[in-house]
């Protein structure tokens, strides 16, 4: 497609439950990020993909929250035994470069409620 | 650690005035400064950018302005739209960050009064 997509939109979910969310990127975008973004505030920094490698994770708020990128396009944030504070608009972008002048394509977003 | 400010959640302007969106950060270490513009629903997107060695970037109705000695920026709309309606990002990266982590502000929401 022409822009970044990320399914689902919404999910809501139950605490304790597992939940993945997805992006695909804009093709041909190598660098892939994963921000969080909760009500009344900026887009937060969780993680970023160069290829199929995580460059830096240092974003993740702790271990129940892990994503991938097995073939360097798709990526799946994958978070485990979810709580009402992961509840959030979790927001993927993309770009060309991970040079310092790159700006980033947003889909989105994917908002995940946690009752 | 709020290393981009913006200390302003709301402006409301009247439609063809000038809209001024601030921005303050703290660490000198940040080399390029950017604004996304957010729809309701939808991701932000890019606006304008400036790196650190320019003052002044303009593009049409937007400008945007660094001060880094005072570790400022500000975003100029003119003349103001309701379409500009939004909430405004301000973002900042640097080598210090990596080069690629892009730090964000809180926003600041825009309403354009018709």
């Amino acid at each position: 497609g022409a822009g970044v997509s990320q399914t689902p939109s919404n999910k809501v979910t139950e605490k304790g439950k597992y939940v993945e969310l997805r992006c695909d990127p804009i093709s041909g975008h190598t660098a892939l990020y994963w921000y969080r973004q909760s009500l009344g505030q900026g887009p937060e920094f969780l993680i970023y993909f160069q290829g199929t490698g995580a460059a830096d994770d240092s974003g993740l708020p702790n271990d129940r929250f892990f994503a991938v990128r097995p073939e360097g396009s798709v990526s799946t944030l994958k978070i485990q035994r979810t709580e009402r504070g992961d509840s959030a608009v979790y927001l993927c972008a993309s770009s060309l470069t991970h040079a310092n002048t790159g700006e980033l394509f947003f889909g989105e977003g994917s908002r995940l409620t946690v009752l | 650690d709020q290393q981009v400010k913006q200390n302003s959640p709301s402006l409301s302007v009247q439609e063809g005035r000038i809209s001024i969106l601030n921005c303050d950060y703290t660490n000198s270490m940040f080399d390029y400064f950017l604004w996304y513009k957010k729809y309701p629903a939808e991701g932000p997107t890019f606006l304008i950018s400036i790196s650190s060695i320019k003052d002044k970037n303009e593009d049409g109705r937007f400008t945007v302005f660094l001060n880094k000695s005072a570790k400022h920026l500000s975003l100029h709309i003119v003349p103001s739209q309701p379409g500009d309606s939004a909430v405004y990002f301000c973002a900042a990266k640097g080598d210090h960050t990596g080069g690629f982590k892009t730090i964000f502000g809180a926003g600041t929401r825009l309403f354009v009064k018709a």
